[in-house]
């Protein structure tokens, strides 16, 4: 079955740090570009960032929201792309999706999300 | 950044009838432009890229248009299935950005 799955979500304190997971199946992980886009709660989508296949240098972007606080990676030996959050702030409590790129800059495939609330 | 608009927020329609959403984009995208559909609880669904195009999977009865800055879903005669909320987005530049979202109600 193709399909995405997160994890690593959770409660975590302004400043703090946490590692989202993104684990693929079903289709060929190292090819795909994937992206993360968030969703706070009864708001819309907002797109947070992305990392480039091995043929195109693992090459990443960031909203500016996140950048130089969010960093994207991936290990394509085990299928899964990653979110490393830090500094956070209350503003990062969203729903984070791990997307898969399709054949422009779109996303053809979602996950189910995972939440991350930043809170005292 | 690329500001995605959406309209109405709010679209009440009967079923059977045919609903339409627009999206309009602060500058021209192009025909660089996708919708979703996302149901309570649920992640997004890819309907339609490059406009016009269904994605794999997506009934006849959704189909997108436009191009430049303004754009088109119209789901030509709706089911219970579709009341959901829909968002626009623009892959034409860097941020990718979505619209606010029309959400499709029961009428």
């Amino acid at each position: 079955e193709v399909q995405l799955v997160e994890s690593g979500g959770g409660l975590v304190q302004p400043g703090g740090s946490l590692k989202l997971s993104c684990a693929a199946s079903g289709f060929t992980f190292s090819g795909s570009a994937m992206h993360w886009v968030r969703q706070a709660s009864g708001k819309g989508l907002e797109w947070v960032g992305r990392i480039r296949s091995k043929a195109n240098s693992y090459a990443t972007a960031y909203a500016a929201s996140v950048k130089g606080r969010f960093t994207i990676s991936r290990d394509d030996s085990k299928n899964t792309a990653y979110l490393q959050m830090n500094s956070l702030k209350t503003e990062d409590t969203a729903v984070y999706y791990c997307t898969r790129q399709g054949w422009d800059w779109y996303f053809d495939l979602w996950g189910r999300g995972t939440l991350v609330t930043v809170s005292s | 950044e690329i500001v995605m608009t959406q309209s109405p927020a709010t679209l009440s329609v009967s079923p059977g009838e045919r609903a339409t959403l627009s999206c309009r984009a602060s500058q021209s995208v192009s025909s660089n432009l996708a919708w979703y559909q996302q149901k309570p609880g649920q992640a997004p669904r890819l309907l339609i890229y490059g406009a016009s195009t269904r994605a794999t999977g997506i009934p006849a009865r959704f189909s997108g248009s436009g191009s430049g800055t303004e754009f088109t879903l119209t789901i030509s005669s709706l089911q219970s299935e579709d009341f959901a909320v829909y968002y626009c987005q623009q892959y034409n530049n860097w941020p990718l950005t979505f619209g606010q979202g029309t959400k499709v109600e029961i009428k």
